[in-house]
């Protein structure tokens, strides 16, 4: 049974460019959840996507978008980076209603 | 005022020790409670949901107090594979309606020979 999945694992842009990070859910899971986790800090909510539509946003500017597939994976992209955008960014999982979020191994994201 | 407030450490502690994590979170009508552990550069991995009675999982026990708005983590018998970084973890949206989880900064605990 796979776990939740990322790619890529490591990633390094310059200010400007264009990201977009990839998840696979654990299997049987419908529900993507995005997390940024700064060094030295928790995770913090970045959006969830449930039936292919954003449910719910953090505090995030409109530069971090996303997007779900009909088979549950999911996109992160993130535009025009900055410098405080280095961050590991982790994907986590669950299933309809149920509470308990599976994290993805995480991309970390340098920006140069 | 963070929503989640944890003190960072580290906790230095010898094997076989007891030690304890305290948690504070700001949204009364949080309905749903975690602590998750993190190793270094990994992903976080829950360790144990905590409820309104609270709960135990062989060396590691979880308290809850609503009044206060306090989550605790007690670890007996301290391993050198405790060593890891513990994250408080609330769902502000209850039980049955996921949504994101709010977390603590972390607090670091390190576990001596």
């Amino acid at each position: 049974d796979a776990g939740v999945t990322q790619s890529p694992t490591h990633l390094i842009k310059t200010r400007g460019q264009q990201v977009t990070l990839r998840c696979s859910p654990k299997s049987g899971h419908d529900t993507v959840s995005w997390y940024q986790q700064a060094l030295g800090q928790g995770p913090q909510f970045i959006f969830q996507y449930y039936e292919e539509e954003e449910r719910q946003r953090g505090n995030f500017p409109d530069r971090f978008s996303g997007h779900q597939f009909p088979n549950y994976s999911s996109e992160l992209n993130v535009n025009a980076l900055l410098l405080g955008d280095s961050a590991l960014y982790l994907c986590a999982s669950n299933r309809g209603t149920q509470e308990t979020q599976y994290f993805g191994p995480g991309t970390r994201l340098l920006v140069l | 005022r963070k929503e989640v407030e944890q003190d960072p450490g580290p906790f230095n502690v010898p094997e076989g020790a007891t030690v304890a994590f305290n948690c504070t979170y700001s949204n009364s009508a949080s309905q749903s409670f975690f602590w998750y552990r993190q190793d270094c550069r990994k992903e976080p991995k829950l360790l144990m949901s905590v409820y309104s009675s609270g709960n135990e999982d062989g060396r590691f026990t979880a308290q809850l107090n609503r009044a206060s708005q306090y989550i605790s983590l007690l670890i007996r018998d301290s391993k050198l594979s405790d060593s890891a970084t513990y994250l408080c973890v609330v769902n502000p949206h209850g039980s049955g309606n996921t949504g994101k989880l709010i977390f603590g900064q972390g607090t670091t605990l390190q576990v001596k020979p």
